[in-house]
């Protein structure tokens, strides 16, 4: 079975740092994935891990550590529009499918 | 626009009613998938298909079921509705081991009254 775990909600101030972590437990992996969700919108493409690492991209960062089964997504220079739900999830080898996380809700404060 | 695309965006309809949720998939992917996101929750997985056929299940309901047809476009069918299957369903759509995964739909928003 699958097990993805990440806080529910996190809170931040504008302009500052936070980091969103995720946790996963699965019984085939071929890549962890972030999705930024609106509310009421579709999930967006944020980052893809596959490798253990950092991935940057602009004010994303996200990491991967395959053998703890754990990721974080870091979001620098907080925007208020930056306040969503952030998901992770995990592809599954052999289908292709995503199983997501429950989604941990930002807020940004200014 | 995602290029994937979601009809109709918003269904209201009555207890016990039989619905169908219609997505076309992006230009040249051959994997659609079929999502339920209830308030507050999490996406869950329904099903899978892959180039007409059936690849993956997840928390389907017996009351539910899909299919993919020949140009690729997949229906999602929902019957007996009830109170709790109000959610947003979204439709995705890949090719697989993509690495960006899936390209989303608006989703459509179904409301069981």
């Amino acid at each position: 079975g699958q097990n993805i775990d990440q806080p529910t909600e996190m809170t931040a101030t504008e302009g500052a740092i936070v980091q969103i972590n995720c946790t996963y437990q699965t019984s085939g992996f071929n890549g962890l994935f972030w999705y930024q969700q609106h509310a009421g919108e579709a999930p967006t493409f944020l980052s893809y891990n596959v490798l253990d690492g950092l991935e940057e991209k602009g004010r994303f960062s996200s990491f991967l550590s395959r053998s703890k089964g754990y990721s974080y997504l870091l979001l620098k220079e907080l925007q208020m529009k930056d306040s969503a739900s952030y998901l992770c999830a995990v592809r599954d080898h052999g289908t292709d499918k995503l199983i997501f996380g429950t989604g941990t809700r930002l807020q940004v404060f200014p | 626009d995602s290029g994937v695309t979601q009809t109709p965006k918003h269904l209201i309809t009555a207890t016990g009613q039989r619905v169908t949720l219609r997505c076309s998939p992006r230009s040249g992917d051959l994997s659609v998938y079929w999502y339920q996101q209830s308030l507050d929750q999490g996406l869950q997985f329904l099903i899978q298909y892959y180039n007409g056929e059936e690849r993956a299940k997840g928390n389907i309901l017996e009351r539910f079921s899909a299919q993919q047809f020949p140009d690729l476009h997949s229906e999602l069918n929902l019957s007996s509705l009830e109170l709790g299957d109000s959610a947003l369903y979204f439709c995705a759509s890949s090719v697989d081991g993509r690495p960006y995964g899936y390209t989303f739909g608006s989703g459509t928003r179904l409301t069981v009254v």
